[in-house]
C-alpha cells in the first residue's frame, strides 16, 4: 500500500469560505477516497473517486484526481465551523488495507 | 448497525502490564484492520485481517504486539509487556468484501505510565 501526502499541513479559514486541500501519490491507484477525523474521534469515511473519474461531488464537497500527475484535491464549499477537522487522502491500490499520510488540519473560524 | 466497537475507550496502566485492546466489526465485514495514531508518527497500520486471516502484519511494531481474529466478530491486539512509548490512540477499521471504504471505531486512548 502507499499513502498520500496532503497538502497544505494545516489551513485556517474564516466561515463561509471555501477550503481546498491537496493530495499527491505515487503509483498507480484503483481510487483514491478522502476521510475526515474529528478531534478524539475516529476517521469517517467522506468520498471516493475511482481512477477513471476525474470528478465527484458530495453535498458540498467536490473532489478532483488527475491521475496523469498523481494528484488529487478536496474543496469544501461554504465552510462551517463543524467542518474543524483534520482531513487524509487515501490512495488506494487494490489491496485491502489503506494507509495514510499527516493529513491536513483545517481550522474553520466561526 | 452498531458501527465498529472498541473496548475500552480509555486504558491507564503501568509499564510491564498486559493490555488487550478489543474490537467487534460491523457485521458482515470481512476484512478487519488495526491502526495506532499518535503525533509524531500519524496513523500507522499495524495489520489486518481478511476472513480472519492475517495478511499483512509488517506494521506491528515488535514482538511485545500480537493480533487474533478468533472469528469473523471479534479481534484483540495484545501488547505485553507494554511500555510508555506505546501510549497512542489504537483504532480498529472493517470493510466489507467488493468495498474499499474502511469504517473506523471511536478508538482506545492508551496511557503507559
Amino acid at each position: 500500500s502507499q499513502q498520500g501526502e496532503e497538502d497544505p499541513q494545516a489551513l485556517s479559514i474564516q466561515e463561509g469560505e471555501n477550503a481546498t486541500m491537496n493530495c499527491s501519490y505515487k503509483t498507480s491507484i484503483n481510487n483514491l477516497q478522502w476521510y475526515r477525523q474529528n478531534s478524539g474521534r475516529g476517521l469517517v469515511h467522506l468520498i471516493l473517486i475511482r481512477s477513471n473519474e476525474r470528478e465527484k461531488h458530495s453535498g458540498r464537497l467536490r473532489v478532483t484526481l488527475d491521475t496523469s500527475k498523481k494528484s488529487s484535491s478536496l474543496l469544501i464549499t461554504a465552510s462551517r465551523a463543524a467542518d474543524t477537522a483534520s482531513y487524509f487522502c487515501a490512495p488506494h491500490t487494490g489491496r485491502r488495507a489503506l494507509t495514510f499520510g499527516s493529513g491536513t488540519r483545517l481550522q474553520v473560524q466561526p | 448497525d452498531a458501527g465498529v466497537i472498541q473496548s475500552p475507550r480509555h486504558e491507564v496502566t503501568e509499564m510491564g502490564q498486559e493490555v488487550t485492546l478489543r474490537c467487534k466489526p460491523i457485521s458482515g465485514h470481512n476484512s478487519l484492520f488495526w491502526y495506532r495514531q499518535t503525533m509524531m508518527r500519524g496513523l500507522e497500520l499495524l495489520i489486518y485481517f481478511n476472513n480472519n486471516v492475517p495478511i499483512d502484519d509488517s506494521g506491528m511494531p515488535e514482538d511485545r504486539f500480537s493480533a487474533k481474529m478468533p472469528n469473523a466478530s471479534f479481534s484483540t491486539l495484545k501488547i505485553q509487556p507494554s511500555e510508555p512509548r506505546d501510549s497512542a490512540v489504537y483504532f480498529c477499521a472493517s470493510s466489507s468484501s467488493g468495498q474499499e471504504t474502511q469504517y473506523f471505531g471511536p478508538g482506545t486512548r492508551l496511557l503507559v505510565l
